[in-house]
């Protein structure tokens, strides 16, 4: 079954770093979206991308925040200059429509500690 | 905005057991989709079941059901005959039908335990 792939499981930076996260969507999707789980709290929205451009961001998507679909497969999100705050685990998911009932598959996350 | 509230933290069950689980939505909307995703161990979320909310059927898939209380914003999730494998941090979820808005809105989460 198709899946939804993330690299690297877990990454460690210094705080002012930047970061990029990779997924790789299942390959027949349209609709990209990046959520992050600050540890204890719930699973918070960050973007959707669609179309090579983003579709809807939410207030934490500030400047800080980018996304790129460099390819035919990949999709990133960049944090440029990394906060303590950022410290989360991040989840990429896709989706083959954004409509009706079309299910949002995850992937398995990227932990990501800022020192 | 929407909201997602999940009031059990925790929950355990009894292998082979039935549990119940509890998740209340607050919206203006009147169509919309709710779903169920369990987050096991391994951190990958799996969608367990999901809701047209213009259905009146409740949603069931095998020893997964819900009840929809659409007057009461409600969306419960039973699981019947609980398996060890069923052991994980269960996540509602909310999205708006149509429009540009695809994003999930999530609630915190109970953790299920399943006792053998």
């Amino acid at each position: 079954e198709p899946e939804v792939t993330q690299t690297p499981s877990h990454q460690v930076t210094q705080m002012g770093q930047e970061v990029i996260l990779r997924c790789v969507p299942i390959s027949n999707h349209l609709y990209f979206y990046w959520y992050r789980q600050i540890l204890g709290q719930k699973v918070e929205f960050l973007v959707s991308f669609y179309n090579n451009e983003i579709s809807e961001k939410s207030e934490i998507f500030d400047d800080q925040f980018s996304v790129e679909r460099p390819d035919g497969s990949n999709f990133t999100l960049k944090i440029r200059s990394t906060k303590l705050e950022d410290s989360a685990m991040y989840f990429c998911a896709s989706s083959a429509l954004a409509g009706g009932t079309d299910t949002q598959y995850f992937g398995p996350g990227t932990r990501l500690t800022v020192l | 905005a929407q909201t997602v509230t999940q009031s059990q933290p925790e929950m355990s069950v009894q292998e082979a057991e039935t549990v119940t689980l509890s998740c209340t939505y607050d919206t203006s909307e009147s169509d919309y989709y709710l779903f169920w995703y369990k987050q096991p161990p391994s951190r990958q979320m799996i969608l367990v079941i999901r809701q047209e909310a213009y259905k009146q059927q409740n949603a069931t898939e095998n020893r997964f059901s819900v009840n929809f209380q659409k007057a009461a914003k409600s969306f419960s999730l039973k699981i019947s005959d609980s398996q060890l494998g069923d052991a994980a941090m269960y996540f509602c979820a909310y999205r708006r039908l149509g429009g540009s808005n695809y994003k999930l809105t999530f609630g915190k989460g109970t953790l299920l335990t399943v006792n053998p």
